[in-house]
């Protein structure tokens, strides 16, 4: 997983607070996306981008949360009025960008950002 | 609905021992990839394997995709405690998301 950036690693916000998530993906790569991991699980998916779009957002929550990789710097997560149940640790992972299909479709993962809600 | 599920979700060995971790599905993929995270970390890819009864060689691991490309495997000659941590397999359908499985947690004891 080198390369991919997240930062802040640990994030503390009191409920009702805005969460903020950045992952800088390796470098060439194009494709980037967010998982949540809820303690002793495996992860699960939230959103697909490719720079300034949003190509699959089917395992992101409809409210309060957003995601967006702009042309320039970090992809961003971020979520709204933060609920206890939204601590978990988020990854980002990024996979680079082909002539053909992504067949393999191989993701390389940052080291996540563990929010906690208190 | 978790649509891979691997066994077993525990594993404790002594060092030295052989095992065999497994992924089911009743999907297809693409390609299928295994991953070992440690605590506090990412996931870290440890291989892919597309074709279908692909067998993969990393040092003491062995990675086999089912013929049906539904399945694979893991095995693990001589268990190291540097081997243990979560390994998670994930299946992938083209360029979107990964499916990831419920994971398999291994203990090697020295």
């Amino acid at each position: 997983n080198a390369g991919v950036m997240q930062n802040p690693r640990h994030l503390v916000r009191r409920r009702g607070q805005e969460a903020r998530l950045r992952c800088s993906p390796m470098k060439g790569h194009s494709h980037v996306y967010w998982y949540r991991q809820l303690p002793e699980e495996g992860l699960k998916f939230m959103v697909y981008l490719q720079k300034e779009n949003i190509i699959d957002e089917s395992g992101m929550p409809k409210e309060r949360f957003s995601a967006e990789f702009p042309k320039e710097g970090p992809s961003i997560l971020r979520i709204q009025q933060v609920v206890r149940g939204d601590s978990a640790a988020y990854f980002c992972a990024s996979s680079p960008q082909t002539s053909g299909r992504l067949t393999y479709n191989e993701q390389f993962f940052g080291p996540g950002t563990r929010l906690t809600v208190l | 609905t978790q649509l891979l599920e691997q066994s077993p979700q525990f594993l404790s060995i002594q060092e030295g021992e052989n095992l065999t971790v497994y992924c089911n599905s009743s999907s297809v993929f693409s390609s299928l990839q295994w991953y070992r995270q440690e605590p506090g970390e990412g996931p870290v890819l440890l291989v892919t394997v597309v074709t279908g009864g692909e067998v993969k060689k990393l040092k003491r691991l062995t990675f086999q995709f089912g013929d049906a490309r539904k399945d694979s495997s893991l095995h693990i000659t001589a268990a190291q405690p540097g081997d243990t941590g979560l390994y998670l397999c994930a299946g992938a359908r083209g360029a979107n998301n990964l499916f990831f499985g419920t994971g398999t947690r291994l203990t090697v004891i020295p």
